[in-house]
This record gives structure tokens, C-alpha cells and sequence, in this order.
């Protein structure tokens, strides 16, 4: 099976400006989470979607936002880009079982510099 | 608020010497502990979870939820097994599944 595809893979984007990213998870997998990877906070949790809804957030503001369309592709969007949205952001796709926690697998990562 | 502290950015040991990452946790559930690895260039790929009990690639982890840790141990580190290694709680949450990551440890093995 072809792994958790991202697009673009690098980006450069100014201050104030938009961007969106793309995840194409395994196929089959149906929940498709977001990841924010730095330097300095490490791994944390963006969201997750399941069957086109958003299922979890983590603590992160409401320039974030993403979506996920009904053959499991998932975007996310950050508007109003800050020098601190620097960051590889990466895709995971697993299995959504009716209860408890399947494998993530992750995608490459799309690494966005905002200047 | 569920918390997982990986104590050592780098650790450097010599090919052949026993390895030992170390990964406590803090949750107030039933935990499901994961370790990821990150080789150079390669993306985050999953090395090992408690619940299957499995030795992947050499690397055993067991859960004491007394001391609230979950350490990665490996009897002989090799070349290969130099990378980032990242401990992570697993929780249903939501109705939906979040991974909270540790900061990770560079593991570096030399000759």
C-alpha cells in the first residue's frame, strides 16, 4: 500500500498570508490527524477527522482550522501566518476501530517557513 | 493533563553497549504507550506499542505503571539504530484518538 502522502513538501509563505496544506492517508484509513513539529515545542497534537468531522482538537488558536473531505483527503489551513507558525507539519492516517487507539501512521511532512 | 517527559535530548553510546531511553508519563487513565523512530531523512514510523508485547528490531519497552515510566532498552545497540526517539501516550479522547509525544531523544551510536 502507498503511505500517507503530503503536499507541498516545502512552502514559503510571508507574514499575514494563508496556506493550506494537503494529507492523502493510506487507503482505507478513515481518521486522519495533524501534527505541529518545532524546534522548540517538539510534537503536538493539531486535530483529528473522522468521516469528515473533526473528532479532537489540541490547544492551538483559531487561525488553525482543517477539513476532511468524504474520500478521506484532509487539508488544513492556517490564515493570518506568524513567524511562529514555522514549523514541519506532519499528516498521520490510521484505522478508525469503533472504540480504542489504532496505529498512526505519518506522512513526510510539509515543511513551511514563514518570513 | 496527560504529560510524557523524555529526560535526555542526546545519548551517546558505543556499538555493542546496552541501551536505555527513558520515558515517564503522567495520565490519570489506562495508558497506551507508544515509541516512534525517526532515522535520518526518513519519516516517523512507529517502533513499538505496550500492548503487543512485541522485540522489534532488538528494542523491548514494558510499561510500570507503578513508576509511571516506559523505558526503551536494547541489550547491544548497533550502527543503524542511531536516530530520534520519540515515547508517546496514546488516548481516546473526544471520540477520537490524540497521541501526546515526549520531546524526544537523539540516540547516537558510534563505533
Amino acid at each position: 500500500k502507498a503511505g500517507v502522502t503530503q503536499t507541498p513538501r516545502y512552502l514559503i509563505k510571508t507574514r499575514g498570508q494563508q496556506v493550506t496544506l494537503s494529507c492523502s492517508p493510506i487507503s482505507g484509513h478513515r481518521s486522519v490527524s495533524w501534527y505541529q513539529q518545532t524546534p522548540g515545542q517538539g510534537l503536538q497534537f493539531l486535530f483529528e477527522y473522522f468521516s469528515e468531522t473533526q473528532r479532537n482538537k489540541g490547544n492551538f488558536p483559531g487561525r488553525f482550522s482543517g477539513r476532511q473531505f468524504s474520500n478521506s483527503r484532509s487539508e488544513m489551513n492556517v490564515s493570518t501566518l506568524e513567524l511562529g507558525d514555522s514549523a514541519l507539519y506532519l499528516c498521520a492516517s490510521s484505522l478508525a476501530p469503533p472504540a480504542g487507539l489504532e496505529t498512526q501512521y505519518f506522512g513526510p511532512g510539509t515543511r513551511l517557513l514563514v518570513l | 493533563a496527560q504529560r510524557v517527559t523524555q529526560p535526555e535530548k542526546l545519548l551517546s553510546v558505543f556499538k555493542g553497549a546496552p541501551v536505555e531511553l527513558k520515558c515517564n508519563y503522567s495520565y490519570s487513565g489506562s495508558p497506551e504507550l507508544f515509541w516512534y523512530v525517526q532515522y535520518s531523512r526518513q519519516r516517523l514510523q512507529l517502533l513499538l506499542r505496550h500492548i503487543s508485547r512485541e522485540s522489534i528490531k532488538g528494542f523491548t519497552a514494558d510499561l510500570n505503571k507503578g513508576e509511571t515510566s516506559f523505558h526503551l532498552k536494547k541489550p547491544f545497540a548497533q550502527e543503524e539504530d542511531s536516530a530520534m526517539y520519540y515515547c508517546a501516550l496514546g488516548e481516546v479522547t473526544g471520540g477520537g484518538n490524540k497521541l501526546t509525544f515526549g520531546t524526544g531523544t537523539q540516540l547516537k551510536v558510534e563505533l
